[in-house]
């Protein structure tokens, strides 16, 4: 069954700890996103990667890091350097010219 | 700068009225076009997509939207809305680089 599968779908953490959100997928997409969701504040784009061991920065990257070594597997870490970490935070593909699919979501506090 | 502006934060319609969501964008050439349905703590589901041909696209769970390039618009309707629909719904803009997202309308179902 294809799809997209993020874990943990609850994190919690304490502040000044770096943690790591996963991002598989088995649909054999080339491009991959993260996108952080707050309330009233639609999807920002993170970071997204086109292809293997490549990754561009998005609208709000500060704070963030990816590594794309794998097709599959896009983990996002979210360091002690950013400022609101708590937030729901979604993985995506895409492959040309075709609707980005979503996962179904990692819900991150830090307190 | 690319942009898509859903005007309408929050709306409540009866069960089995009529529903329009509203959604204009600003890009440099007519886009890929989708709206996307997201249940409270769940990824979003892609309800339709406009890439070319006939303006008005027939979706998933009853919905349509009409792209019109003149008003820059690409509005979501549905005839008779039903409780499940209840939900947040996002507009979302782009060719072959990553979507550009609205913040999203709302949708409360009343009796």
């Amino acid at each position: 069954d294809g799809g997209i599968t993020q874990s943990p779908k609850y994190l919690f953490r304490k502040e000044g700890q770096n943690v790591t959100l996963s991002c598989e997928q088995n649909l054999n997409h080339d491009a991959m996103y993260w996108y952080r969701q707050d309330p009233g504040q639609g999807l920002r784009l993170i970071y997204y990667s086109q292809i293997v061991n490549d990754f561009q920065k998005g609208d709000i990257a500060e704070g963030y890091s990816v590594s794309r070594e794998k097709k599959e597997s896009f983990p996002l870490t979210v360091t002690s350097a950013q400022k609101n970490p708590t937030a729901f935070y979604l993985c995506a593909t895409r492959t040309e010219a075709s609707p980005l699919h979503f996962g179904n979501g990692t819900r991150l506090t830090v307190t | 700068a690319q942009s898509v502006t859903q005007p309408d934060i929050h709306i409540t319609v009866s069960e089995g009225a009529s529903l329009e969501l509203r959604c204009n964008y600003s890009y440099g050439a007519t886009p890929y076009l989708f709206w996307y349905v997201q249940s409270p703590g769940q990824g979003l589901q892609l309800l339709l997509k406009y890439f070319s041909g006939d303006t008005l696209v027939q979706g998933i769970k009853g919905f349509e939207a009409e792209f019109k390039r003149s008003q820059s618009s690409f509005n979501l309707r549905k005839p008779s809305v039903h409780w499940s629909d209840a939900a947040e719904y996002f507009c979302a803009v782009g060719l072959n680089t990553p979507l550009v997202f609205g913040k999203g309308t709302r949708l409360s179902v009343i009796a």
